[in-house]
């Protein structure tokens, strides 16, 4: 079974500085990975994804996540923060192969300050 | 269509009626998910179609909870005699074939409410 922790309900954040939101999963097999984002009263748009091949993904909006399989993580960056990065995001973890659900964490409300 | 439309967007309901919910996914897409989003969580999978059929209803709380997509396009679900815990945001999703690596698309959600 997959399962994804995200570590910080809220991040707050001052426009210009850095973004690390953290992820990690657990999966028995080779796990595909996502970051989406829920921006207020709206669906939950794709950010980016790990499937195969290089680790370091980037994604919209300047976000990028790095696959670390030594250290079950999928950490979510940014180098400089922007007051319209402020929503919910989600990481999420599915099992490679054929057909399957997709598995969130409980989400991190990220928040930026002047 | 050019999105994933769900409706209501929102729903009032008390406790004991029967709700239905749509999901009109992308057109060109086979394959349709359900999730229910509690407040304060993530979204959690609830069954899909490819096309009519439904591999996976695995995720579905009760038997007071069915979905269908009759034509492989849109989709219902329904949940029967709500009850309070039921109150949830529920999200549908389309992707354009099953595979893991493809993206799933999601509606802007029902919210529901039952009193």
């Amino acid at each position: 079974a997959q399962s994804v922790t995200q570590l910080g309900s809220h991040v707050s954040v001052s426009e210009g500085a850095l973004v690390l939101l953290r992820c990690n999963y657990s999966s028995s097999v080779p796990p595909y990975l996502f970051w989406y984002v829920q921006y207020p009263n709206q669906g939950l748009q794709l950010l980016l994804k790990y499937t195969t091949g290089a680790t370091l993904v980037k994604g919209i909006n300047g976000f990028e996540a790095e696959f670390k399989k030594s250290e079950t993580s999928f950490h979510l960056t940014k180098p400089s923060a922007h007051m319209s990065d402020a929503a919910e995001y989600f990481c999420a973890v599915r099992k490679g192969g054929t057909a399957s659900k997709l598995t969130f964490g409980t989400g991190t409300r990220l928040q930026v300050t002047l | 269509g050019a999105g994933v439309s769900q409706s209501p967007r929102y729903k009032v309901t008390k406790r004991g009626q029967d709700v239905t919910l749509r999901c009109d996914p992308i057109s060109s897409h086979a394959t349709l998910y359900w999730y229910q989003q509690a407040l304060g969580q993530g979204p959690e999978f609830l069954t899909y179609f490819n096309y009519e059929a439904q591999p996976d209803k695995s995720g579905l709380p009760s038997d007071r909870f069915s979905a269908e997509r009759p034509e492989g396009s849109i989709s219902t679900l329904t949940i029967q005699r709500t009850e309070q815990r039921d109150s949830a945001m529920y999200r549908c999703a389309s992707s354009l074939d099953g595979t893991s690596q493809e993206t799933q698309y999601f509606g802007p959600g029902t919210r529901l409410l039952v009193l």
